[in-house]
Parts: C-alpha cells; sequence; structure tokens
C-alpha cells in the first residue's frame, strides 16, 4: 500500500511569510504526527492529531498550528516564518491506538531566507 | 552514542565489520522503545523495537539490547553493509503516557566498502 505522502517537497519563503504543508497518512491510519528537524535540535515534536482533533501538542509557538481532515490528511501551518523555521518537517502516521510504530514521509524541506 | 552536542556522533567502520550504537534514554517511566535508519533524504524508518520486559531482542541482523538498570539501549548491526550507511535514532515512549515518542539525537553510520 502507498507510505506517507508529503507535498511539497521544498520549498523557498522569505521572513515574514506563512507556509502549509500537506500530509496523506497510509489509509487505515488516524494518527498523523508531525515534526521539525534541524542539525541543531534533532527531531522535535509539534503536534499530533488524531480522528480530526488535536491529541498531544509539542512546545512550539502558537504560529505553528495544524488541522486533520476527515479522511485523516493532514495540514500543518506555520506563520510569520522566521529564519529559524528552516528545518525539515516530517509527517508520520499511525494507527494510533497505542504506542507503537510511526510511519515517516519523506519530508518536506523548508528553506527561509 | 548520544550527545547533546550540535554535532552528531559518528560511528565508522569497514564493510562485514559489526556495528553497535548506543543510546541512552532519560526517562525511567518509559516502557517501550524503538530504533529507526534515516537515509539521505528520506524520512526515518522502522528498524527495530522492544518492550521494557524483555532485555535482548533479534531481527534480521540486527540486535537491540536493553539495560533498564542504566537507562541504555543499543543497537547491533552484523555484518554491516554499505547500504547501512545512515541516521539511527532511538526512541522512547513511555505507554502509560501520550505515546507521543521522544527522539535521541541520533548516530551517523558510515560504512567503508
Amino acid at each position: 500500500k502507498a507510505g506517507v505522502t508529503q507535498t511539497p517537497r521544498y520549498l523557498i519563503k522569505t521572513r515574514g511569510q506563512q507556509v502549509t504543508l500537506s500530509c496523506s497518512p497510509i489509509s487505515g491510519h488516524r494518527s498523523v504526527s508531525w515534526y521539525q528537524q534541524t542539525p541543531g535540535q534533532g527531531l522535535q515534536f509539534l503536534f499530533e492529531y488524531f480522528s480530526e482533533t488535536q491529541r498531544n501538542k509539542g512546545n512550539f509557538p502558537g504560529r505553528f498550528s495544524g488541522r486533520q481532515f476527515s479522511n485523516s490528511r493532514s495540514e500543518m501551518n506555520v506563520s510569520t516564518l522566521e529564519l529559524g523555521d528552516s528545518a525539515l518537517y516530517l509527517c508520520a502516521s499511525s494507527r494510533g491506538q497505542a504506542a507503537g510504530e510511526l510511519f515517516f514521509g519523506e519530508g518536506s524541506r523548508l528553506t527561509v531566507l | 552514542g548520544e550527545s547533546v552536542g550540535l554535532h552528531l556522533p559518528t560511528l565508522s567502520v569497514q564493510e562485514g565489520d559489526n556495528s553497535i550504537i548506543n543510546c541512552a534514554y532519560s526517562n525511567s517511566a518509559s516502557d517501550y522503545f524503538i530504533w529507526y535508519k534515516q537515509e539521505s533524504g528520506k524520512g526515518p524508518q522502522f528498524i527495530i523495537d522492544i518492550r521494557s520486559n524483555m532485555d535482548k531482542r533479534q531481527g534480521q541482523r540486527v540486535t537491540v539490547l536493553l539495560n533498564k538498570t542504566v537507562k541504555h539501549l543499543s543497537l547491533q548491526i552484523a555484518a554491516t553493509q554499505p547500504g547501512d550507511s545512515a541516521v539511527y535514532f532511538c526512541a522512547e515512549i513511555a505507554s502509560g503516557g501520550s505515546y507521543i515518542p521522544t527522539f535521541g539525537r541520533g548516530t551517523s553510520l558510515i560504512v567503508h566498502p
């Protein structure tokens, strides 16, 4: 079956702009998590959605937001971009009922100039 | 092993050698652990997992060892191949909590042919 799909794969924005990233989970997976990956901080948890509800949230400012649709697809949005938001944003899906394997997409690489 | 510094620790081995990648986890309540492999330009992929009621688990060419006393996890790769070159992350989960994994900083494995 198809894996986790993230779009766009690469994008360049300037400071102050906003960006929306999309994630399509594996069919049947109801949980979608988002992570920010940078060389300095590693993999940092942003938030997790399950059945259209934000179930867990990491320690990021309110400029980072997300949502999940009824088909489990998810989007995340970053407003008022800062240089430090340059990172690889990874989406991961799982069945979500218990602790288990996450299936990651290939990520969206955001560069903020 | 893991590092809190900005640069990933690196393990450099020759093809055919055995590799051991270490991870120190922080939460004594963590009871489920996963190793992920991230190749360049891709998202992390599941390798093997282990629950806290075990101290060893074997997969294909990989073995994970868990020492709860000192909160240490290791991944052993037998007969390392060039295709094993990647960044390896351990993740800890407290399954009585949110099921959100906390990732280590990662170790870069370089396999020389």
